[in-house]
């Protein structure tokens, strides 16, 4: 089956800095899904973003389905960015997910 | 936010008794899914739902089993919980179909001693 993996595994930067976070998948897919998983637990769409680019505010994602990867800009982080970013994709109509990137911003 | 409730959020159970978790959704959405994830890991599909009395198997549905009587509501039952099903259990619902942009519940955390 399709394999779906990001990088890094893990990420600490410093209030204010940047980051790009990577979903590379092995297949061809229809959809892919941005999210994020804050430290309580709670899963928040992001994005939705099969192909091309969208923003929302200081995040940012852009998917090159033809060569079969996705990453996310998170701009000027802020301590609530904390927690794992997770991207899945549409394979048979199954979401399949990545085990996630874990983003600690320190203060 | 999608208005999707979760009950119980948390509980702790014994090994070979039945649990029901139940997903509520004021969405009026066709989709629903059961979801797990164990420490380190994305999440994992156990059973959906594409409409009332309409329900498929996931990848990780052994031990499980699922019932959807309304719209608004999905069941996932452990007839016999073991302690391998110990995990944070997620509903998502979506109002396209498989692979189309999903909402998640607040998850239901369950321990099987």
């Amino acid at each position: 089956g399709i394999q779906v993996e990001q990088s890094p595994p893990d990420l600490i930067l410093q209030e204010g800095a940047n980051s790009t976070l990577r979903c590379n998948f092995s297949d061809s897919v229809n959809n892919l899904q941005w999210f994020h998983q804050n430290p309580w637990g709670q899963l928040i769409n992001l994005f939705y973003i099969p192909s091309g680019t969208k923003q929302n505010g200081r995040l940012s994602a852009t998917t090159v389905a033809t060569e079969r990867y996705s990453l996310l800009y998170i701009s000027s982080s802020q301590t609530t960015d904390s927690g794992v970013y997770f991207c899945a994709v549409d394979s048979n109509y199954q979401l399949i997910w990545g085990a996630g990137t874990k983003l600690i911003i320190k203060p | 936010d999608a208005g999707i409730t979760q009950s119980p959020r948390h509980k702790v159970t014994e090994t070979g008794t039945p649990v029901t978790l139940r997903c509520h959704q004021t969405e009026n959405h066709r989709y629903m899914y059961w979801y797990r994830q164990d420490p380190g890991h994305g999440l994992r599909l156990i059973h959906y739902s594409y409409g009332v009395k309409d329900t498929d198997k996931g990848e990780v549905s052994d031990g499980y089993s699922v019932s959807r009587s309304k719209t608004e509501d999905f069941l996932l039952t452990l007839e016999s919980a073991t302690s391998s099903q110990t995990s944070v259990y997620f509903c998502a619902i979506s109002g396209q179909g498989l692979g189309y942009e999903q909402y998640f519940g607040p998850g239901t955390r369950l321990t099987v001693t």
